[in-house]
């Protein structure tokens, strides 16, 4: 596999459900991100990872937690949400140094539907 | 406070027109980085451009062509002879050169604009 994956891609889960959205880049990266975009609302940006350690959590509500165990992988664990979460959840990653910016590379996305 | 502007929510054009994709932004940083993406119906952001602050040369790959003015803080994006693949919800960014914390800034979407071609 290239690039960014994500797992699953459809997810319809009622709101007492606990899932995991799955992330996974084969692109040497060293920066992961999650996305939620949803129709009433712009790109959010929910958290960052660099080099495995959070370096952002956007007021994210906690039934939203996620996991980054190596700089290749990243989880989204989903407990008790709301219809709202309703959304399309992108996964991100990017090349972090501090000479210059480099663009983020974008997963397929998870469309997640919350009964 | 870093804002992206599209103003155009949907554009609809005939196949082999051109058209213009507007982006306006603010930054208060003199550093900065400017981004297009393409969403097409599968979901997937497609990186297409990054431009820096310090450069405001315009760029032309292929049939796209992009238009950098500070003055203005407008960064658009043409498609020239537009075809049907060009459909998709084309998204500006902005991202400042490195935060605080001596990371690199988050991207900054604007709204987007849907682009529907027709045959």
């Amino acid at each position: 596999e290239t690039g960014v994956t994500q797992t699953p891609r459809h997810l319809v889960m009622g709101m007492t459900n606990k899932k995991s959205l799955k992330c996974e880049q084969h692109l040497g990266h060293n920066a992961m991100y999650w996305y939620k975009q949803s129709a009433k609302k712009p790109l959010e940006l929910m958290f960052v990872y660099n080099f495995k350690e959070q370096t952002e959590n956007n007021s994210v509500p906690s039934r939203f937690s996620p996991e980054c165990p190596n700089s290749s992988h990243l989880f989204l664990h989903l407990h008790t949400l709301q219809p709202e979460d309703s959304a399309l959840y992108l996964c991100a990653s990017s090349l972090q140094t501090l000479a210059n910016y480099n663009e983020q590379f974008f997963g397929p996305g998870t469309r997640l539907t919350v009964l | 406070a870093q804002k992206v502007t599209q103003a155009q929510t949907e554009i609809s054009v005939v196949e082999k027109e051109d058209v213009t994709l507007d982006c306006v932004y603010e930054t208060r940083d003199t550093t900065y980085y400017l981004f297009w993406y393409k969403q097409p119906p599968s979901g997937e952001l497609v990186f297409l451009i990054r431009r820096n602050s310090f450069d405001e040369q315009n760029e032309i790959s292929g049939r796209y062509s992009w238009n950098f003015q500070k003055s203005t803080s407008s960064f658009n994006f043409t498609i020239t002879a537009s075809q049907v693949v060009d459909s998709a919800v084309y998204f500006c960014a902005l991202s400042d050169y490195l935060n605080y914390g001596g990371s690199q800034g988050n991207l900054i979407f604007g709204k987007g604009t849907k682009l529907s071609v027709k045959p």
